[in-house]
C-alpha cells in the first residue's frame, strides 16, 4: 500500500515564498507529481520529479529525498493567483504508473 | 493548446438513474482515465482504458461502472443506477503514453449531483 501525507492549509503574503511539504510511504517508489488545483478546476500539471534534488522551473521549484521518502514545492513571489490547492500525486512502481493523490494542501496567498 | 472536454459540465439525477458522462481526450493521446472527487476529499483514481479495453480498475468501480469509447473522439463513463454517494466531480484525463513521468491531462470536470 501506500500513504501521502500533505499539510491541510496554509497560508502567505502576496510577495513570500512558501514550501508545500510532502511525505510517503510506498513499497516501490516511481515518480512524484505535483499538480495545482483552483477551487472547481482540474488538476493542472506542475512538476515531476524521479532523482533526488531540486527541479526548478521559473517560480516553482520541486524537491524529492527518495531515501527520506519526502518531497516540496516551494513557490517564490506568491501572486494572489497563486491561491489554490496543490497536489502531491505518487507514481509506483511495478506495473501500474497511474498517479495516487494525496488529499493536498490548500494554499490561501493574502495582500 | 489542446485540451480534454467533458461534458456537461453539471449534471443533477434522480437516485437510481442513470447517467453518462462525457469526455473527448485528446486527439493523439492513446491512454484515457476516470478519476473522481468528493467536496473536501482527495482526487480518486476510478479506471484506465487503453487499446478499447479496461487496463486498471479500482475499488470503486464496481459493477455499476462501465466506460466505453463508442467512437474516434469520445470517451464515456457510465453510472447504471446512481446513488446519493456517487455525488461527486468526475475528471477525465488523458496522456499521450504510460510510463514514469508521464503526465496526465485533465478536462474542467462533470458535477454530478444525486437527489
Amino acid at each position: 500500500g501506500q500513504n501521502i501525507d500533505q499539510p491541510t492549509e496554509m497560508t502567505a503574503t502576496e510577495g513570500a515564498i512558501v514550501q508545500i511539504n510532502c511525505t510517503y510511504q510506498t513499497s516501490g517508489f516511481n515518480g512524484l507529481f505535483w499538480y495545482q488545483q483552483h477551487a472547481g478546476e482540474a488538476p493542472t500539471f506542475l512538476s515531476y520529479n524521479v532523482l533526488d534534488g531540486l527541479e526548478e522551473k521559473g517560480r516553482f521549484s520541486s524537491f524529492l529525498s527518495r531515501s527520506k521518502g519526502y518531497s516540496y514545492l516551494l513557490l517564490k513571489e506568491l501572486q494572489m493567483k497563486d491561491s489554490a490547492s496543490y497536489l502531491c500525486a505518487l507514481q509506483t512502481a511495478g506495473g501500474s504508473y497511474i498517479p495516487t493523490f494525496g488529499r493536498g494542501t490548500s494554499l490561501i496567498v493574502h495582500p | 493548446e489542446p485540451e480534454v472536454t467533458q461534458t456537461p459540465s453539471h449534471q443533477v439525477t434522480q437516485m437510481g438513474q442513470e447517467v453518462i458522462l462525457r469526455c473527448v481526450p485528446i486527439s493523439n493521446h492513446l491512454y484515457f482515465y476516470w478519476y473522481r472527487q468528493i467536496l473536501g476529499q482527495k482526487v480518486e483514481f476510478l479506471v484506465s482504458f487503453y487499446n478499447n479495453e479496461i487496463s486498471e480498475k479500482s475499488e470503486i468501480f464496481d459493477d455499476q461502472f462501465s466506460v466505453e469509447r463508442p467512437d474516434g473522439s469520445n470517451f464515456t463513463l457510465k453510472i447504471r443506477s446512481t446513488k446519493l454517494e456517487d455525488s461527486a466531480m468526475y475528471f477525465c484525463a488523458s496522456s499521450e503514453g504510460t510510463g514514469g513521468g508521464e503526465k496526465l491531462f485533465f478536462g474542467s470536470g462533470t458535477q454530478l449531483s444525486v437527489l
